[in-house]
């Protein structure tokens, strides 16, 4: 089963717009991850967030997190070519995230040169 | 080596063959992961290894698929019998133990079943 579920499930902008992603989840969480697949790749850590943190950047990322209403965001700002990807939401299987992860079905992230 | 490394990265195989999926992790990181993967789907949970042991194997769709991580570092995927709904791209990931839960993929084993 998968506990996050992402939305929109795809996602096609000009370059150089702002693309925000949300996910949803179910259980209790200690931290919430996003990854990036591109296509016929493996899956790359973008960033976490922990339980107690509101909001998170790393670079153009930018990520919420609103515990009660178990949902989070992804926004990347002055979108690229090469952000060209599928990007997941992750929560730990058992709330703590060292038994591995949960994943959701992902947004799929196209953008137009 | 410096990432996860998978292999094959492509396996084709008849209806009934057995497969083995090969993992070596980045060293040092205790935990290994097996996921499964279908177009247009997230990874999903097969398998967890700590160290040697299978810490929890209640991804496995059935008694086909076993695992092993016998010297706690590279894992095997075996997979018995093969049919065509396990097509899918196995996907391998480590993690360093007492970290915060981030995982490291390999590029994954794509498994066609003709």
């Amino acid at each position: 089963s998968q506990q996050g579920e992402e939305d929109p499930q795809a996602l096609s902008i000009q370059e150089g717009e702002n693309a925000t992603m949300n996910c949803s989840y179910k259980t209790s969480i200690n931290n919430l991850q996003w990854y990036r697949q591109n296509s016929g790749r493996g899956l790359v850590h973008l960033i976490l967030i922990r339980s107690n943190e509101r909001e998170k950047h790393s670079g153009r990322l930018r990520v919420t997190l609103d515990t009660s209403k178990k949902s989070s965001s992804l926004l990347i700002t002055a979108s690229r070519a090469a952000d060209t990807a599928s990007y997941f939401c992750a929560t730990g299987r058992t709330g703590g995230g060292a038994d591995g992860l949960t994943f959701g079905k992902g947004t799929h992230l196209i953008i137009q040169p | 080596g410096a990432g996860v490394s998978q292999t094959p990265s492509n396996k084709v195989t008849e209806k009934g063959k057995y497969v083995e999926l090969r993992c070596d992790p980045i060293s040092g990181h205790t935990a290994l992961y097996w996921y499964r993967q279908s177009l247009g789907q997230g990874p999903e949970f097969l398998i967890y290894f700590q160290g040697t042991g299978a810490a929890d194997d209640s991804g496995l769709p059935n008694d086909r698929f076993f695992a092993v991580r016998p010297e706690g570092s590279v894992s095997t995927l075996k997979i018995q019998r093969t049919e065509r709904g396990d097509s899918a791209v196995y996907l391998c990931a480590s993690s360093l133990l007492a970290r915060t839960g981030e995982l490291f993929f390999g590029e994954g084993s794509r498994l066609t079943v003709l």
